[in-house]
């Protein structure tokens, strides 16, 4: 079975100031990995997603993760934050095997002070 | 394009009454379905999934069930709900099982079960 690990509930960050969120993955079998992100009141976004490759992934609006296999994490980063970054970011693994199914951490609330 | 929709948008039951929340996908065939339950500081939890019409597969033993009458539909059933049903529940859609699709979300349902 897998599971994941999202250590930070809450993270607040001023705006244009670095931001890590910690992803920490356990899976018996080798793993897809996934970032996404809630806004407010809707639904969830794929925000990146490793699959395999290159280990470093990069999304559309500036924010990257690094899968790790050693250390089995997948952090999320971004090296200077926007208001419109406030949201929650879930780290999610898939298990290559089934129906899709993804695990989901308990996710963490990202807050960008102005 | 694809679009997922979900009805209605918020709920608010009295213990011990019957639910259905609905959902339906536009501009695909055949999807991969899913009923995911987001309660306070939980993170997302898979509640069903379903690979056909009629096939479902049930990941947490509850008083919810699912169903899916037709190839893009898929509801969310409780005959009687409890204070516990109470969340933030979002049906999600992929292309292709094996772990590696992103999966599409809905906007949501609150339910607050009084």
């Amino acid at each position: 079975a897998q599971s994941v690990t999202q250590l930070d509930s809450q993270v607040p960050v001023f705006e244009e100031a670095p931001v890590e969120l910690r992803c920490n993955y356990s899976s018996s079998v080798s793993v897809y990995l996934f970032w996404y992100v809630q806004y407010p009141n809707q639904g969830l976004q794929l925000l990146l997603k490793y699959l395999s490759g290159s280990t470093l992934v990069e999304s559309i609006n500036g924010f990257e993760a690094e899968f790790n296999k050693s250390q089995t994490s997948f952090h999320l980063r971004k090296p200077s934050v926007h208001i419109s970054d406030t949201a929650e970011y879930f780290c999610a693994v898939s298990d290559q095997t089934g129906a899709n199914n993804l695990f989901f951490g308990t996710g963490t609330r990202l807050t960008v002070i102005p | 394009s694809q679009t997922i929709h979900q009805w209605p948008a918020t709920l608010v039951q009295p213990v011990g009454s019957p639910l259905s929340l609905e959902c339906t996908v536009e501009g695909t065939s055949n999807p991969n379905l899913y009923w995911y339950r987001q309660a306070a500081g939980r993170g997302l939890q898979l509640l069903f999934y379903s690979v056909g019409i009629g096939q479902i597969s049930s990941e947490v033993p509850q008083n919810l069930s699912a169903s899916r009458p037709q190839d893009r539909q898929f509801i969310l059933s409780s005959k009687k709900l409890l204070l516990s049903d109470s969340g933030f529940y979002l049906c999600a859609w992929t292309r292709h099982p094996g772990g590696t699709d992103t999966q599409y979300f809905g906007p949501g349902t609150r339910l607050t079960v009084l």
